[in-house]
């Protein structure tokens, strides 16, 4: 079964503040790890991919643990437009099928 | 800057219409998709192409068609409408034949089927 699990939120966050969600994966042969971005009624867009070493970007980081089998996304220094719902995207061994995450809400307050 | 657009923002259909989908990518992508998105879950494949004329199932093809006849264009087609297929829905396209990293989306289309 091919699953992309992920706490749905929402995460209540005040402004300047660092969060941290995680996302598991099951497949143990997945290739590629993405962050995707989806603003209320928007379509998703790529944030970062998530390379073995990490990935950093910005106020964005996010880090991939092949051994517990997931990876995270941490945003430090949140801002108001930070409000979005994150994605977890996985690439099965398929290079044609990308397996996606219900995705994890984040609501920055003032 | 890639663009993805579909022909609808929003729709609404009776049971058993016939409905077609259309979306159109101006970037000579190879891949395009088509996706649905569903209250608490993930985006769930319907079909793919990467290339004209050729099209693979994904995840849940029941109900659904596709016609890629040209390069830039792939319509999903509801072939009789039912309730359960009130959903948005997604399109995208990726520039690489064989490899799917990043995908561009259009801005998707809400389906209301009553």
């Amino acid at each position: 079964r091919k699953e992309v699990e992920q706490d749905p939120g929402p995460f209540n966050v005040p402004e300047g503040a660092t969060v941290a969600f995680n996302c598991t994966y099951s497949n143990s042969a997945s290739q590629s790890f993405f962050w995707y971005r989806q603003d209320c009624r928007k379509e998703p867009k790529l944030l970062m991919s998530v390379y073995s070493s990490g990935n950093e970007d910005g106020r964005f980081t996010a880090q991939l643990n092949r051994a517990s089998q997931y990876i995270s996304l941490l945003i430090r220094d949140s801002k108001l437009s930070d409000s979005a719902t994150y994605l977890c995207v996985v690439r099965w061994d398929s290079n044609y099928q990308l397996i996606w995450g219900a995705g994890t809400k984040l609501i920055i307050k003032p | 800057d890639v663009k993805v657009t579909q022909s609808s923002r929003y729709l609404v259909k009776r049971t058993g219409e016939k409905v077609f989908l259309e979306c159109v990518q101006d970037m000579d992508h190879e891949n395009m998709f088509w996706y649905r998105q569903d209250p608490g879950l993930g985006l769930r494949l319907i079909y793919f192409s990467y290339d004209v004329k050729m099209k693979e199932k994904g995840d849940i093809p029941e109900g659904y068609s596709v016609s890629r006849e040209k390069k830039e264009r792939f319509s999903l087609i509801l072939e009789s409408a039912s309730t359960n297929q009130t959903s948005m829905y997604l399109c995208a396209s990726s520039p690489t034949r064989g490899v799917v990293n990043e995908q561009f989306f259009g801005p998707g289309t809400r389906l209301t089927v009553l």
